[in-house]
Parts: structure tokens; C-alpha cells; sequence
């Protein structure tokens, strides 16, 4: 397997514009994990699926953030309309129930 | 989550061992104590975790004390390429439990 796909992997676009993050986890996994992480607040969950289901948003910063897993293969994080504070890697994550977590390379955002 | 506790930063000799301790005094009898580790600019990679015995796979091994209040990750033979910060997470046993928190974690420096 090619481990979680992420793509992009680098984004730059302009406050107010709408960036849309996507992620392909592990084929077999049930479990589906957004994370950011930020220099000054470190890793932080921002939402998690279990069987396509959002299990726990609370992490999502505010109703700019929206993510949605359709199927079992795909999941995407969306900004609208993006802020420069929301600069950020992005990590999805994918694991078999309570499994341990296998991560993706990260998608590099920048918003200007 | 049972709250953990690990120092800031570390230092370790290339080819000497390198032990990580963590606290977590508040850990219930059966949550697991996970290890991961962040590579500057990659995703957290999953390392090991422990319930009671001590565990060894082909990156680490796992000391947990009689008591699990605090462990020890050990990487027997520290590599330039084990530069990295480690974290211990003690997920909780429940529905957010599927989850993990990433506190500050140790940052490790191997050097030649």
C-alpha cells in the first residue's frame, strides 16, 4: 500500500479564496483523522471519522472549516474563504479502528 | 486523554542509547501508552505501545514500570536519522479514545 495520500502537497493562495485539502487513507482503514499543526500550537485534532461518520468536529476551528468523507477511499478539508491565520500543514491520518495511526506526508498551506 | 509529561529536549551520542522517559501517573489499568515520533517536515510515524509488559520491535523498546505511572522508550543505537521530536500519548479508553492528543513532545538531537 502507498500510505495516506495527501495532495497538494504545497498550496499558496489569497485570503478569502477557497482551498480544498484532500486525503486518501490506507485501503482497509475505518478511521480517519484531520490534524494541523502549527509552530505555535503544536499538533491539534481538528476532526475524526469512523466508518465515513464524523465521530468529533469539535477541533474545527469555525464554520470556515468543513471536511466531508464521501466514501471509504476519500476525504477532503475545506476553507472558504480562507484566512492568512489558517497558514498551517495539514495531516490526515488513517488507522483500523483504535488501531495506531499511520500519517500522510502533510499538505503545506499558505495563505497570503 | 491521561495527561503525560516528558522533557522539553534531549541529547544523545550517535551509536549510544537513547532513553526517553515519560510520566503518566493518572493512567487507568487499561489504557495503552503509544509512542510516536515527528521527522522536521514529515507525519508522525507510529514507533510502539504498551499495556503492562515491556515491548521491543525492529525502531524501539518499551519500559513500563510495575505501576505504569512513567516509561521509557529506548532507541538501542540512536542514528543521525532518529533526530526528531517523540511523543507519548495516552489515548483514552473511549470514544475519543479513537483520537490522539499531541502535547509538546521531547524533542531529540542525535549528534555525531
Amino acid at each position: 500500500d502507498a500510505g495516506v495520500i495527501q495532495s497538494p502537497r504545497h498550496e499558496v493562495t489569497e485570503m478569502g479564496q477557497e482551498v480544498t485539502l484532500r486525503c486518501k487513507p490506507i485501503s482497509g482503514h475505518n478511521s480517519l483523522f484531520w490534524y494541523r499543526q502549527t509552530m505555535m500550537r503544536g499538533l491539534e485534532l481538528l476532526i475524526y471519522f469512523n466508518n465515513n461518520v464524523p465521530i468529533d468536529d469539535s477541533g474545527m476551528p469555525e464554520d470556515r472549516f468543513s471536511a466531508k468523507m464521501p466514501n471509504a477511499s476519500f476525504s477532503t478539508l475545506k476553507i472558504q474563504p480562507s484566512e492568512p491565520r489558517d497558514s498551517a500543514v495539514y495531516f490526515c491520518a488513517s488507522s483500523f479502528g483504535r488501531g495506531y495511526k499511520y500519517f500522510g506526508a502533510g499538505t503545506r498551506l499558505s495563505v497570503l | 486523554d491521561a495527561k503525560t509529561t516528558q522533557p522539553t529536549s534531549m541529547d544523545c551520542a550517535e551509536g549510544r542509547a537513547a532513553n526517553l522517559p515519560c510520566n503518566h501517573s493518572t493512567i487507568s489499568g487499561n489504557e495503552y501508552v503509544y509512542w510516536y515520533r515527528q521527522i522536521h517536515s514529515q507525519g508522525p510515524q507510529y514507533i510502539i505501545h504498551g499495556l503492562k509488559n515491556n515491548e521491543t520491535n525492529e525502531m524501539a523498546s518499551l519500559i513500563i514500570t510495575e505501576d505504569r505511572k512513567s516509561s521509557t522508550l529506548i532507541l538501542p543505537h540512536a542514528t543521525l536519522r532518529d533526530t526528531a521530536v517523540y511523543y507519548c500519548i495516552v489515548p483514552a479508553n473511549s470514544n475519543s479514545g479513537y483520537a490522539l492528543n499531541f502535547g509538546k513532545g521531547t524533542s531529540l538531537l542525535v549528534t555525531p
